[in-house]
């Protein structure tokens, strides 16, 4: 495997359940980012990790839990969804978090119903 | 918070054709960045631009930091049917190191 990939690449999930998302990256760095893209807005930043360690949380709902184990993994926890939450959920990395170059995953198309 | 205000929002082009597009802030930036992102896939970095008045190519894409330092352009040149797709910029303006600003793209289109 090469570059970011994430799981699952679509989900379909009710409002009471609880899923997670993986990400993992291959290229070496140490910051890791979730972003929500939605149709007709900008892709919004949501959690920045760098060496394990959240720096940064835009004031994302408490039913989003991201976790970071390692530099090369990264999760975001979902439960109890409304379905504005529907979105494309991509994650990145970059060397450091202070390197404007980030690179994507292909996303995971969620749906909540 | 900050925007980008990106135009055009969408056009179509034909083969061969030369494409322009920009990106615009209210703010100075002190980083500039072009993805393209195809449909089902996540947004792949083409270009990133660090200095005022810096001109970068990629193969056919030429995009440059503006002199301001309150835009960027992007310009691909003899287009092909596999530019289609959606173009952001993104930037970076000193705020939370590393986050980086996104406009809300420009939707490439094969004339019909």
């Amino acid at each position: 495997e090469t570059g970011v990939t994430q799981t699952p690449r679509h989900l379909v999930m009710g409002m009471t359940n609880k899923k997670s998302l993986k990400c993992e990256q291959h290229l070496g760095h140490n910051a890791m980012y979730w972003y929500k893209q939605s149709a007709k807005k900008p892709l919004e930043l949501m959690f920045v990790y760098s060496l394990e360690e959240r720096v940064e949380n835009n004031s994302v709902p408490s039913r989003f839990s991201p976790e970071c184990p390692n530099s090369s993994h990264l999760f975001l926890h979902l439960h109890t969804l409304q379905p504005e939450d529907s979105a494309l959920y991509l994650c990145a990395s970059s060397q450091g978090h202070t390197s404007y170059e980030q690179y994507f995953g292909p996303g995971t198309r969620l749906t909540v119903t | 918070g900050q925007q980008l205000n990106q135009s055009p929002q969408s056009m179509f082009i034909q083969e061969g054709e030369d494409v322009s597009m920009n990106c615009t802030s209210s703010s100075i930036f002190n980083t500039w960045l072009w993805y393209k992102q195809d449909p089902g896939e996540g947004p792949v970095l083409l270009i990133a631009l660090y200095k005022a008045g810096e001109l970068t190519s990629n193969g056919r894409l030429t995009a440059q930091f503006g002199i301001t330092r309150k835009d960027s352009f992007l310009n691909i040149s003899a287009s092909i049917p596999s530019d289609v797709g959606i173009y952001f910029c993104a930037g970076n303006y000193g705020g939370s190191q590393g986050n980086l600003i996104f406009g809300k793209g420009t939707k490439l289109s094969v004339k019909p």
